[in-house]
Parts: structure tokens; sequence; C-alpha cells
């Protein structure tokens, strides 16, 4: 079945950068975008960007530009987030999901818990 | 980009019928048929309920349906059941290659 697996719960300090994957199977990876969406304690959902697998190319949220670096290695059907210069309010889990043509986002990863505190 | 708003909560009793609002702008919600719909209960990832203003995906219940009209798109569950109590939130692709989603309503069953 399709599914996407993010990486374990990282606790940073301010100012640093955090890295978050997202390893997709059961399906052909580079045929579809990976987006990036996050949602802070008790808050609604964020769209922060996508990285189309097959190309690279990228795009974010006006917002996290400057801050937010994603990549890909599609040897290993993986998609990674990196966000930099972290504060305080970045603290949220972080989901990756499948990008469904200009629509829709599924599946889900099962989210990536990010605390920044001094 | 402005978050899409949504009423941030609505209620019924089980078996009733709700509707819940997500309202854009031109170009959001209003230049593209690219409105979908999530539900998400706590603690769990979301799951799309409606994708392109008005398609569910195969093992959605038919409980579930959507629509538009101008720059507000429109999420209806009918027969209300114990289950469908969650968040549910709208997301629209915008002119500016990017997505953005609503504020969220939280639906409570009576």
């Amino acid at each position: 079945q399709v599914q996407l697996v993010q990486s374990g719960a990282e606790v940073k300090k301010p100012g640093a950068s955090v890295t978050v994957s997202c390893e997709a199977s059961g399906y052909t990876f580079i045929g579809k975008n990976i987006h990036w969406v996050r949602q802070a304690p008790g808050q609604g959902l964020e769209w922060m960007g996508w990285i189309s697998p097959n190309s690279g190319g990228t795009n974010s949220a006006q917002k996290f530009q400057g801050r937010i670096t994603m990549t890909r290695d599609t040897s290993i059907n993986t998609a990674y987030m990196e966000l930099s210069r972290l504060r305080s309010d970045d603290t949220a889990v972080y989901f990756c999901a499948r990008g469904e043509g200009s629509s829709w986002f599924d599946p889900w990863g099962q989210g990536t818990l990010v605390i920044v505190s001094s | 980009q402005s978050a899409l708003t949504q009423p941030a909560s609505v209620s019924g009793s089980p078996g009733q019928s709700i509707t819940i609002s997500c309202t854009g702008a031109s170009s959001d919600v209003g230049a593209y048929n690219y409105v979908s719909w999530y539900q998400q209960h706590p603690g769990k990832a979301p799951k799309v309920m409606i994708y392109e203003v008005s398609n569910r995906p195969s093992g959605v219940s038919n409980r579930f349906s959507g629509s538009k009209s101008g720059n507000t798109a429109s999420l209806t569950i009918s027969g209300l059941q114990a289950e469908d109590e969650a968040d549910f939130y709208c997301s629209s692709y915008t002119n500016s290659n990017t997505y953005v989603f609503g504020t969220g309503t939280k639906v409570t069953v009576l």
C-alpha cells in the first residue's frame, strides 16, 4: 500500500536547524510531488511547500522562504525538509503528504514532532 | 497568503445534516476547482474526504459532499454520526502555485 513514513521527534534549541525525512513506498516516488504541512499545538494546518522528486524543483509559502530547504534522494525514495533559524513558534508537528495532481494530498505521513526550546 | 476562512465550530444531532463553509478569494478558491477537504481526529494525520470541489475518494462515505460557488466552497455531512466528530479543514491551490488551508472547523455531534 502507499505509505509515507517520517523520522522521529526532535528537540532543538532556538537558532538551530532541523531536518525531517519522509520515506515513500508503494508507488513510483518520482511520479508525484511531496508536500510539507505543519500544525502547531492546538492550531490549524499550515502549508509550507512542495518538492518535485522528479526534477527537484520546489516552491514554498512566502512565510518560509529563506528558511526552508526541501530536497530528495530518489535512490532511497526519501524527501527531506530542513527548517533553519528555529524559533519557539516553530514548535509543531510536521507532516509530509503526497500530492495528487494540483489538487489534494493523500496519503499523509504520521507526523514528526519538533520542539524548539532553550 | 491568508488562510481560508471557516467557522470555528459547527454542531448537529445524530442524523442531521451540517454544512461547513470555506471562504477564500479570486486568487484561490474562486480561481480553480482545486478545493479539497480533510478530516482530522485528535492526534492523527488528516484524511482527505473530498477533492476537486466535489469528488469523493474511494472508501469515503457518500454522506460527505462538496460544492463551490464563487469564492466559497462548502462541505456537507448528511446523516451525522458520532464518528464524524473531528476537525475539518479545507484547502485550495492558489495562483502562486502554492496552497492554503482553511482555519479549521470543529464538528461536534450533540
